[in-house]
Formats: structure tokens, sequence, C-alpha cells
């Protein structure tokens, strides 16, 4: 997808082992997200970012920190994977609106191509 | 709180015929709402959006949607399917009023698997 990529694009790894996702964006957007997306689920909001070092909780977040030190950078970790967190995960990005200090302009996000992650 | 029902998990159809995918949802406040696909082992993509003005709204690939205030509706529909409409499709809402915080938060349904047949 144009303008945003997640690293890496498959992974498989051992349960309690530590794990860290990276979703990068050339667009300079203020607003990023992660998502993961499982069957019968649809995609339910991990973590989200609306600058840097501005980050807040989404609907599915124990289990999972982010950080982001930088406009393009945002990092999702799994500090001990466990089997329930085996998924797809989704990076997306959206634009500020120019006219409100911290609204996001609602033009729909961009998603990157995701992160499948396997936990054996 | 803000939700999205997606009637029908699956639809199965035959190619050229018509077809009508249905997204009900439920706020407190305006909204504006959404529509994406995702082809298998991709990303969403946006599909159409609306955001104001005329409730019925056009997309890519010939797809289009109608709002419906009173029914907090917003069904996608297409006339004529193509075995490459296959795919994954997934609606979405978020409020009007967006200053922060997780107000502005795409709230996503659980997902529409539309299967074109020859």
């Amino acid at each position: 997808d144009a303008g945003i990529t997640q690293s890496p694009r498959h992974k498989v790894t051992e349960t309690g082992t530590p794990v860290t996702l990276r979703c990068h964006q050339t667009e300079n957007h203020r607003y990023m997200y992660w998502y993961r997306q499982d069957p019968g689920h649809g995609l339910r909001l991990i973590h989200y970012s609306y600058g840097v070092k501005d980050t807040d909780k989404g609907e599915v977040s124990d289990g999972y920190s982010v950080s982001r030190s930088k406009t393009e950078d945002f990092l999702l970790t799994l500090e001990s994977a466990t089997s329930s967190q085996t998924s797809v995960y989704f990076c997306a990005i959206s634009e500020q609106d120019p006219g409100k200090v911290h609204a996001r302009r609602n033009y729909g996000y961009t998603f990157g191509s995701g992160t499948r992650l396997t936990v054996v | 709180a803000q939700s999205v029902t997606q009637l029908d998990s699956q639809v199965p159809v035959f190619e050229e015929a018509p077809v009508e995918l249905r997204c009900n949802y439920s706020s407190s406040v305006s909204v504006y709402l959404f529509w994406y696909v995702q082809y298998p082992n991709q990303g969403l993509q946006l599909l159409l959006k609306y955001l104001s003005g005329s409730t019925l709204v056009k997309g890519i690939n010939g797809f289009e949607a109608e709002f419906n205030k009173s029914q907090t509706s917003f069904h996608l529909r297409k006339p004529s399917v193509h075995i490459s409409d296959t795919a994954e499709y997934f609606c979405a809402v978020s409020d009007q009023m967006n200053y922060g915080g997780s107000q502005g938060n795409l709230i996503f349904g659980k997902g529409t698997k539309l299967s074109v047949k020859p």
C-alpha cells in the first residue's frame, strides 16, 4: 500500500518470547493505529497514536504495548507472546484535520498489507 | 457506544447477478460511514464513504451505497457482480464530532464474505 509498510510480513514465534511489529509511513500523517483481524471478529483496535509519544488504548490492548518515537514509525510489542495473539495485524494511518487541533480528517484510514503472526 | 452490524457473514451469488451487503449501525451522534474491501491475503482498501450531502454514494468497481438515517443503515449494492469481486467487505462508522481521543476512531463490523460463482 502506498506510503505505509509493515514488517515483517510473516512471523512464527514461540510462546513466551517478545515480538515487535513495525509500521512505517511516508505520508507524515499524525494518526496511526494497530488492529488485529480474527475470523468472526472483524478488525479490533489494539492501540492508536495521535502524535509522537502520544498513544492510547483500544478495545483489545491487554498484552500489547506500543511506542512512537518518530512521526513515521509506530511499533507494536507483544511482551510475552501467547497463542491467543496468533492473528493478522494491520497498521493504519489517517490525517489530521487542519481546521481542528486534535481531530482527524475523516476520509477514512489507509491500511498496510498486514503481518501474519503465528505463536506456537 | 457505537456499533456496526453486518447482517450476513457470507453471501454467495452467481456472476452477473445483483448483490446487496447489509450494514446497520447504532450511534447517539451523527456519523460518517465507510465500506472497505479486502481481497485474499491483502490489506483493506477503501471502497466508498459517506461524509455528507447526497445519501447515495458511488465508489470504485461499480459499487454504491445508500445512507438511510431513519433506518440507521448503509447497505452496499452492485447491479452485476464479477468473479473478481470475491472478497471480504467491511462496514465501518466513526463520529462526526471528532475532537481527538477515541472520537473519530473507526469501528468496524465483523465482515461479509462475498463469493461470486461462475
